[in-house]
């Protein structure tokens, strides 16, 4: 079956440390790669998303890049913020042909603190 | 653009009693999402609809949860009896046209169920 494993958190990092949250994918098919990400209080905002080999995404000073050789999606940030803590979740959807085709299967999700 | 609306969005029942949750889609957007989303876990698809027909519901507990989403626009899920294992956060979400590669996922702020 499909599934994304994240890193175990939380992660806890002073400001403008540098971040790597990782996660890896099992798929049968193509898939499309998300991030994710929770603020305290409010819904699920997409912040990146990469739907070829290779691709990156990349949004709000985060970067992800797509590497099928190793099904891995890994999310980083040069310097983070305060504003940057939130639960972060990797997801991914099934390409054409897949029988979960426009599903998200969603990872464990990451709490990140970040502290000044 | 108007994004996701959810309601209510807190609500605490005793086990056995019922509970329902709305969900209003953005504007046009064909295909509605159900997620259950468990503290420290990532959001589970209950059940997906394309219009008002129903594509996936593998893991909607049917002897309890039930879905409808009549005139394919908003959507209410209804949970009877509930259990405590229900107490979750409950989202809705839609995105535009037929499910396709990397197709976005917009999320509302969700349902917050406590079942005491």
């Amino acid at each position: 079956g499909n599934s994304v494993t994240q890193m175990e958190g939380p992660v806890t990092l002073s400001e403008e440390a540098f971040l790597t949250i990782n996660c890896t994918y099992t798929a049968t098919g193509y898939p499309s790669l998300f991030w994710y990400v929770q603020y305290p209080g409010e819904g699920l905002q997409l912040l990146l998303k990469a739907t070829k080999a290779d691709d990156k995404g990349s949004n709000k000073g985060f970067e992800a890049t797509y590497r099928k050789e190793t099904t891995s999606f890994h999310l980083e940030k040069g310097s983070v913020q305060v504003s940057d803590s939130a639960v972060y979740f990797c997801a991914l959807t099934l390409n054409a042909g897949g029988t979960s085709y426009g599903k998200l299967t969603f990872g464990q999700g990451t709490i990140l603190t970040v502290h000044p | 653009e108007a994004g996701v609306a959810q309601s209510p969005r807190y609500k605490i029942i005793e086990k056995r009693q019922s509970v329902a949750f709305w969900c209003n889609p953005i504007s046009g957007h064909a295909t509605l999402y159900w997620y259950q989303q468990i503290l420290g876990q990532g959001p589970k698809l209950l059940i997906q609809f394309q219009n008002n027909g129903v594509v996936d519901d593998s893991q909607l507990p049917k002897d309890r949860f039930s879905a409808e989403r009549l005139k394919g626009v908003d959507s209410t899920l209804k949970i009877q009896p509930a259990k405590l294992e229900d107490s979750a956060v409950y989202l809705c979400a839609s995105s535009p046209g037929q499910p396709s590669s990397g197709n976005t996922i917009y999320f509302g702020e969700g349902s917050w169920l406590t079942v005491v």
